[in-house]
């Protein structure tokens, strides 16, 4: 199993454009989410999705939208950058561990984003 | 509110010191607890998990970290620090049919050689 993979790594916008960062898991997980880590403010939660054709707002949804189509990929858009979108995002997967139901997440290893 | 508090931003040890991170939080389910530790340039590993049971639970590493539901912490330990332990440390919550995860503002921790 790859795991998360998240693409690209790195990636520096103008203000205004527009771009797709991609997020694929290879593990089966339905529940898939983004994150933005900025410094001093730890992880926000920016979407998540329970399913294919479910999605749902988390802490810090502006300016970004998602979808699901399929169980491996939830791509995270932003339709006109802004300089505040200046972050790392990271998209991470969740599987149950034991018969608990609990839950653990798994992420990517970051994407990098500069809006000049 | 719910919320995770990581009060310490920086701390500093010597290499075989032993490591207190504090972790707080306040939530209102039953909280499943996590540590995650995060490499430079890297994503973030899960370093240890409590659901229920033994409130001291062990990961990986040569990490432990202790669930107090008293004082609503879940603090992470360990007894001697390598150089490769240097990182940021981020303390999390999350609930059983909750779908959202709180995170702490994380710890960096820098070891002295």
């Amino acid at each position: 199993n790859a795991g998360v993979t998240q693409t690209p790594k790195f990636q520096v916008l103008k203000t205004g454009q527009s771009m797709t960062l991609q997020c694929a898991q290879d593990m089966n997980h339905e529940y898939m989410s983004w994150y933005r880590q900025d410094p001093g403010m730890g992880l926000r939660l920016i979407h998540y999705s329970v399913g294919a054709g479910i999605t749902d707002q988390g802490e810090v949804p502006n300016g970004y939208n998602v979808s699901r189509s399929t169980t491996e990929d939830f791509p995270l858009r932003l339709l006109s950058a802004a300089p505040s979108q200046t972050s790392v995002y990271f998209c991470a997967s969740r599987h149950r561990v034991g018969p608990s139901g609990a839950n653990v997440l798994t992420f990517g290893a970051g994407s990098r984003l500069t809006v000049l | 509110a719910q919320s995770v508090t990581q009060p310490d931003i920086h701390i500093t040890v010597s290499e075989g010191a032993s490591l207190e991170l504090r972790c707080n939080y306040s939530y209102g389910a039953t909280p499943y607890l996590f540590w995650y530790v995060q490499s430079p340039g890297q994503g973030l590993q899960l370093l240890l998990k409590y659901f229920s049971g033994d409130t001291l639970v062990q990961g990986i590493k040569g990490f432990e970290a202790e669930f107090k539901r008293s004082q609503s912490s879940f603090n992470l330990r360990k007894p001697s620090v390598h150089w490769s332990d240097a990182a940021e440390y981020f303390c999390a919550v999350g609930a059983l049919f909750i779908d959202k995860y709180i995170f702490g503002t994380g710890t960096r921790l820098k070891v002295l050689a």
